[in-house]
């Protein structure tokens, strides 16, 4: 999965627990994303990264915050989970210079918030 | 709401068939990616056409682009068992906005 790893694969956690997920590349790409995956509604846009410390808001960010302190790793932390955010998470990078726009996807998460 | 709309939401074929699923946008594009998912997997790139692009080929694929309808088509020729999956079209340079995808099965 052009090195991306995410962590973990799956958790099952109780509402109102903080929960972080993590995700690492070893590509160098300078975006860095974070989607989630729901029956009906595709992938959505939740945050991305355009560099170390660089952050912005995608389509459903309400709940989620992110953080990247290195080029490789990028965060993603639900504060307070509730059961809305039960979902499968996924990770995905790119380098837009030139001709390349492609994204690169990571294995997902799966998060079971009870 | 989702930029790209995909038709049909699901497509079932024999095997050696051609499989054609469709696309559309609401904004202006600078290019129309597609991906492919299978069950569990993450999504996997497979064809970009740019704005200033009509058709594009690549193996089995054939994508159109008509920016003047704001859609695009995906045919996937000679399919095969393994081409079962969901396809999904994805507009964006920078911040990506994906489709609700086609769920393709393909019948040995």
């Amino acid at each position: 999965d052009a090195g991306i790893t995410q962590s973990p694969r799956h958790k099952v956690t109780e509402t109102g627990t903080p929960v972080t997920l993590r995700c690492h590349q070893t590509e160098n790409h300078r975006y860095m994303y974070w989607y989630r995956q729901d029956p009906g509604h595709g992938l959505r846009l939740i945050h991305y990264s355009y560099g170390v410390k660089d952050t912005d808001k995608g389509e459903v960010s309400d709940g989620y915050s992110v953080s990247r302190s290195k080029t490789e790793d990028f965060l993603l932390t639900l504060e307070s989970a509730t059961s809305s955010q039960t979902s499968v998470y996924f990770c995905a990078i790119s380098d837009p210079k030139g001709e390349g726009y492609e994204q690169f996807f990571g294995p997902g998460t799966r998060l079971t918030v009870l | 709401s989702q930029q790209g709309e995909e038709d049909p939401q699901a497509l079932s074929i024999q095997e050696g068939e051609n499989a054609t699923m469709n696309c559309s946008y609401k904004t202006s594009i600078n290019n129309l990616q597609w991906y492919r998912q299978n069950s569990g997997r993450g999504l996997v790139h497979l064809i970009l056409i740019r704005s200033n692009e009509r058709e594009k080929h690549s193996g089995r694929l054939r994508v159109t682009l008509d920016t003047s309808k704001k859609s695009s088509s995906l045919l996937i020729t000679a399919s095969r068992a393994a081409d079962t999956a969901s396809y999904f079209c994805a507009t964006g340079t920078y911040k990506y906005i994906f489709g609700t995808g086609t769920r393709l099965k393909v019948l040995a």
